[in-house]
């Protein structure tokens, strides 16, 4: 979906390097979402934000941080990869609506070597 | 908390054919919604379709459709007609109805493959 973009899309990094994800919308949507994907796993929720500068943990959130200084970004850093984070990392957005769906973006890869 | 549990990981239906992917959740809410994904190989997240629990009347997409079972907390999405392009992981995600920015519960997920 062209409204919100993920960034890198691809990414090996060393561990305990410093990492961070970009999630960046066009849609002025209030809430944001990062989620990271394991086989067997589906997609567990890191961490989301409800508002610039309101952010929250998820079921997944220790060695995770993440930034919401403007509406249209939403940033995850690993502090210190591990081998554990890798992963795919997904960004959704949602209008805050009632049952309307969520928009997710491409998905980064990540790899810690 | 509330779970979602997607109990075959893998799945296969022929072209052409009619397979239904099994979706069981527990909650203690009576008012939430009801989500199918699909995940082709190009990772990307598209909504399938979905279903509000206040409504009994099943939800249906084109060739895709549910049987959705409050009382027994079962949600399976059927695929009729199946096609090539089919072929994709399919995930199931609970929301709760309470507040506006509800967080989506995801199941493990179905890889499902279509032979021709």
């Amino acid at each position: 979906d062209a409204g919100i973009t993920q960034s890198p899309r691809h990414k090996v990094t060393e561990t305990g390097t410093p990492v961070t994800l970009r999630c960046h919308q066009t849609e002025n949507h209030r809430y944001m979402y990062w989620y990271r994907q394991d086989p067997g796993h589906g997609l567990r929720l890191i961490h989301y934000s409800y508002g610039v500068k309101d952010t929250d943990k998820g079921e997944v959130s220790d060695g995770y941080s993440v930034s919401r200084s403007k509406t249209e970004d939403f940033l995850l850093t690993l502090e210190s990869a591990t081998s554990s984070q890798t992963s795919v990392y997904f960004c959704a957005i949602h209008q805050g609506l009632t049952n309307y769906g969520y928009t997710f973006g491409s998905g980064t890869r990540l790899t810690v070597v | 908390a509330q779970t979602v549990t997607q109990s075959q990981p893998e799945m296969s239906v022929q072209e052409a054919e009619t397979v239904t992917l099994s979706c069981t959740y527990d909650t203690s809410e009576s008012d939430y919604y009801l989500f199918w994904y699909k995940q082709p190989p190009s990772r990307q997240m598209i909504l399938v379709i979905r279903q509000e629990a206040y409504k009994q009347q099943n939800a249906t997409e084109n060739r895709f459709s549910v049987n959705f079972q409050k009382a027994a907390k079962s949600f399976s999405l059927k695929i009729s007609d199946s096609q090539l392009g089919d072929a994709a992981m399919y995930f199931c995600a609970y929301r709760s109805a309470k507040g506006q920015g509800g967080k989506l519960i995801f199941g493990q997920g179905t890889e499902l493959s279509v032979k021709p």
